[in-house]
C-alpha cells in the first residue's frame, strides 16, 4: 500500500523561529490534508490540499503532486503551535493513510 | 453548531472486560470514522460509515471489534474480550459527505487495558 513518510520526526525550535514540515508519499493521491494535534490530543484539520499552495495566517502548504512531496511552512513560531503535525493522503476511496508525525516543541 | 463529542473521555478496564465508546458526530454530517492511536504513533483507521449504506469493516484488527451507527447519528464502538494491546486513544472523526471532505475529529477516548 500506499507510504507516507514525514521529517523530521522532531524539531525543536524558538518561539519567532520558521519551520518547514516534509511530506513524502510513495503513488499519487486524489487529496492530502494537514493536521494538527495538539499536547491534549485534539486533532484540527489545517489545510485539504491536493495540489497546488493555500495560506492561513502564518501557516502554508504546498503540494507537488507530481513529485509526490507536500511542506508545510510556519512562521513566525508560537508555543501554541507545539504539538504533532500530521499529514495524511487519500487515494481512490475515503480513507486516510496517515503519517507518524513530526513532534514540534516550540520554547519560550 | 457543536463539534465532534466522544464519551468517556477516559476508560480504564481490566483485561477480558467488554468497553463501549460512543461518538456523537457534528449533526447533518453523514460519514463518520472510528480511528486508533497508540502511543506516539499516527492514526489507524478501524471503520468508516457513509449514511446508510453498510459500514467498510476493512480496519477492524479483529472480530472483537464491532460498531454500529443508530439513525445515521451516534455511533458505538464494542471491543468485546479487551486485550492490554487494545490501550489506545481511540478517536472519532466525521465529514459532511465522506469522500475528498474535510474530517473533523472528536477529543478521543482513552482506553487503558489493566
Amino acid at each position: 500500500g500506499i507510504q507516507v513518510e514525514q521529517s523530521p520526526p522532531d524539531l525543536i525550535l524558538q518561539e519567532g523561529a520558521n519551520s518547514t514540515l516534509r511530506c513524502n508519499f510513495s503513488d499519487s493521491v486524489n487529496n492530502l490534508q494537514w493536521f494538527h494535534q495538539n499536547p491534549w490530543g485534539q486533532l484540527i484539520n489545517l489545510f485539504y490540499i491536493p495540489s497546488g499552495t493555500k495560506q492561513n495566517g502564518r501557516l502554508s502548504a504546498t503540494t507537488v503532486a507530481t513529485e509526490r512531496y507536500s511542506l508545510l511552512y510556519i512562521s513566525s513560531s508560537q508555543t501554541t503551535d507545539s504539538g504533532v503535525y500530521f499529514c495524511a493522503v487519500e487515494r481512490s476511496n475515503y480513507q486516510l493513510i496517515w503519517g507518524a508525525g513530526t513532534k514540534l516543541i516550540i520554547k519560550p | 453548531g457543536a463539534g465532534v463529542s466522544q464519551s468517556p473521555s477516559n476508560k480504564v478496564t481490566e483485561k477480558g472486560k467488554d468497553v463501549e465508546l460512543r461518538c456523537d458526530p457534528i449533526s447533518g454530517h453523514t460519514a463518520l470514522y472510528w480511528y486508533r492511536q497508540s502511543l506516539g504513533q499516527g492514526l489507524e483507521f478501524l471503520i468508516y460509515f457513509q449514511g446508510n449504506s453498510a459500514p467498510d469493516k476493512s480496519g477492524l484488527p479483529s472480530d472483537r471489534f464491532s460498531a454500529e451507527r443508530t439513525g445515521g447519528s451516534v455511533s458505538t464502538l464494542t471491543i468485546q474480550r479487551t486485550q492490554q494491546e487494545d490501550s489506545a486513544v481511540y478517536l472519532c472523526a466525521s465529514s459532511s459527505s465522506g469522500l475528498r471532505e474535510t474530517q473533523y475529529f472528536g477529543p478521543g477516548t482513552r482506553l487503558l487495558v489493566l
